[in-house]
């Protein structure tokens, strides 16, 4: 059962224009929320995230919105750039316990194609 | 270092053989995570070091997985009788302790023939 979905494996987006890249997750325990920006034959790197207490963070370019009563959660680029073409995953984090790790569950990723 | 270290950054293996896989954290972050990324697959979760508490291999997916941290530093994660299905790329990440931190190495991508 996957916890955090993104439904779009690709997205194509003209230069300049806004790419919303959508995640959607299904345990409400979830408290904190990331997005992670992957290049071929590299690591994932910390995007931007938002706590749940909070319904939209900013970033430059970058904002993420949470809906919670909707379970849903999305990244806006704005304006897009040819350098910002990269898989996109959503990622999500129960509070911590005081046992156990800081465990993040993953989507499967988005791949953003930015067209100049 | 500077940031987290894999090696090797991609291994071909037969079927049925061992691999070992290692993992330099960024020194100084006591939190070591493995995931690994199947074909069209999301980051998922296999073992969590912390410290010298014992790891949670709650996400290990069978009992050929195996991972240890020396030292508190360096990991290696080791396949016994690799599958084709162990095929993927396998990302190490290290973090001081918080969600934020996490910076994941570059990765391994193992292929089995």
């Amino acid at each position: 059962d996957q916890q955090v979905k993104q439904n779009s494996p690709s997205l194509s987006v003209q230069e300049g224009r806004i790419s919303i890249l959508n995640c959607d997750y299904t345990n409400s325990m979830f408290d904190y929320f990331l997005w992670y920006k992957k290049y071929p034959a590299e690591g994932p790197t910390f995007l931007i995230s938002i706590s749940s207490i909070k319904d939209k963070n900013e970033d430059g370019r970058f904002t993420v919105f949470l809906n919670k009563s909707a379970k849903h959660l999305s990244l806006h680029i704005v304006p897009s750039q040819p350098g910002d073409s990269a898989v996109y995953f959503c990622a999500a984090s129960v509070p911590y316990s005081g046992a156990g790790s800081y465990q993040l569950t993953f989507g499967k990723g988005t791949k953003l194609s930015v067209i100049p | 270092g500077a940031g987290v270290s894999q090696s090797p950054s991609n291994k071909v293996t037969e079927k049925g053989k061992d691999v070992e896989l290692r993992c330099d954290p960024i020194s100084g972050h006591t939190a070591l995570y493995w995931y690994r990324q199947s074909l069209g697959q999301g980051l998922e979760f296999l073992i969590y070091f912390q410290g010298n508490s014992a790891p949670d291999k709650s996400g290990l997916p069978s009992d050929r997985f195996s991972a240890e941290r020396t030292g508190g530093s360096v990991s290696t994660l080791t396949i016994q009788r690799t599958q084709q299905e162990d095929s993927a790329v396998y990302l190490c990440a290290s973090s001081p302790r918080t969600v934020l931190g996490y910076t994941f190495g570059s990765g391994t991508r193992l292929t089995v023939v």
